[in-house]
Formats: structure tokens, C-alpha cells, sequence
């Protein structure tokens, strides 16, 4: 079984602040990582992912996260963050059994980032 | 682009009532979910299907049941709405592989009263 733990229920910032939204992890097998971005009102959005290779990973409006096995965590950072990125932020986990796959994803509680002007 | 479509943004239903929510995926698809979504709860798994007629159980799948008979459509059915069954309902589909990327509805919220 997999579990996946958001240490941060909410996160406010000011604008072109640095941000890290946190998640930890556990599973007894290797994983994937997601985050998701849901903004109001809307359905939720890959934000970026962690399949294998480099343990950073980037999205494109200039979100990224870092693998770390010893540590089971793949933290979301922002070196400056804008008004709209305001949203909830989610990380996922899914094992990466070969072969056919269901594409189950374990959710965290998620984080609501706030960012003020 | 792939697309997940929601029957419905918004519902208000009654106690008692049976309420069917309605997902519809124009990607070929096989594989698709239904979760809640519930602050402080995060996304919890109802059930999910991997395949035309095919179903499972998820983490939460008391009071709920599901059809899917056509590949690209998965409907989620509240036989008998309460209460605490009030939240926001999304739906997602996954090309199955390895990479388990899911795509996402824009979401129900349902209100029983």
C-alpha cells in the first residue's frame, strides 16, 4: 500500500517570494511522482512528473521538484511565484509494476497556495 | 488534446434520490476513475474501470455503484443519495501503460439536501 502525506494544509505568500510545497511518500515499491494543479473552479492539471532519470524535474511556468529517494520526498518549489499561481496543489504517487497497470494514483491532502499581492 | 467531459458543474439533489453522475472521455481511453474531493481529504478513489463493463472497487465505494458500457463513458450512480455524500465528484481517464498521466473533468459538485 502507498501513502502519500502534504505537510502543509495551506501556504500564503507574497508575490515573487520563493515557495516549497511538501509531500512525503511511502511505498514498499519504486513509484512515479506527480504534482497537480487545480485552480478554482477547474478540474486538476499535471503539473509535472517524476518517472526516472534526473531527480529534478521541471514544469513550464517555472514550477520544479526534486526527487529524493533516502528521503522518500518530492518537494514543489518556485523561485518567485505570481498571482496566478493561486491553486491548490496536489501530489500523487503510483507504483511502476511492468506490464499492464490500472493507473491508480494515491493522492495527498493537498496544499492551498496563496499568493498576495 | 484530450478531452473529459462532467454531465453536469452543479447539483442539488434530495435525500433519498437516485442521482447518476456522467463522464465521457473522447481519447480511446481504457482506463477510468471517479474520485471525491473533499477539503482536507484530498482525492479519494470510488471505483474505477480498466475496461467496457469491467469495475472496481476503490478506497470508498460504500454507497456508490458504477456502469461503464461504453468505452468511453463512465457513470457513477448514487442509489440513494444522503448527505454526506455532498462534495465535488471528479472524473479521469488513463491511457493504460506505465505512465499513469490522468486526465481530469472539470468536476461535480453535488449538494443533497
Amino acid at each position: 500500500a502507498q501513502s502519500v502525506t502534504q505537510l502543509d494544509s495551506q501556504v500564503p505568500v507574497f508575490e515573487e517570494a520563493p515557495v516549497e510545497l511538501r509531500c512525503n511518500y511511502s511505498s514498499s515499491v519504486s513509484v512515479y511522482l506527480f504534482w497537480y494543479v487545480q485552480y478554482p473552479n477547474q478540474g486538476l492539471q499535471l503539473l509535472l512528473k517524476y518517472l526516472s532519470g534526473s531527480t529534478l524535474v521541471e514544469s513550464i511556468n517555472g514550477f520544479e521538484a526534486e526527487f529524493n529517494k533516502s528521503q522518500t520526498s518530492f518537494h514543489l518549489r518556485k523561485p518567485s511565484v505570481h498571482i496566478s499561481d493561486t491553486a491548490e496543489y496536489f501530489c500523487a504517487v503510483s507504483d511502476n509494476a511492468g506490464g499492464t497497470s490500472y493507473g491508480k494514483l494515491t493522492f495527498g491532502q493537498g496544499t492551498i497556495l496563496t499568493v498576495h499581492p | 488534446d484530450v478531452k473529459v467531459t462532467q454531465s453536469s458543474r452543479y447539483l442539488v439533489k434530495r435525500t433519498g434520490e437516485k442521482v447518476f453522475l456522467e463522464c465521457v472521455q473522447d481519447m480511446d481511453h481504457e482506463n477510468m476513475f471517479w474520485y471525491r474531493q473533499d477539503p482536507g481529504l484530498g482525492l479519494r478513489l470510488i471505483y474505477f474501470s480498466y475496461d467496457v463493463k469491467m469495475k472496481e472497487k476503490g478506497d470508498i465505494p460504500e454507497g456508490y455503484s458504477v456502469s461503464r458500457e461504453k468505452k468511453e463513458r463512465f457513470s457513477l450512480i448514487l442509489e440513494s443519495a444522503s448527505t454526506n455524500q455532498t462534495s465535488m465528484y471528479l472524473c479521469a481517464s488513463v491511457r493504460r501503460g506505465r505512465y499513469n498521466e490522468q486526465f481530469f473533468g472539470p468536476g461535480t459538485r453535488l449538494t443533497v439536501l
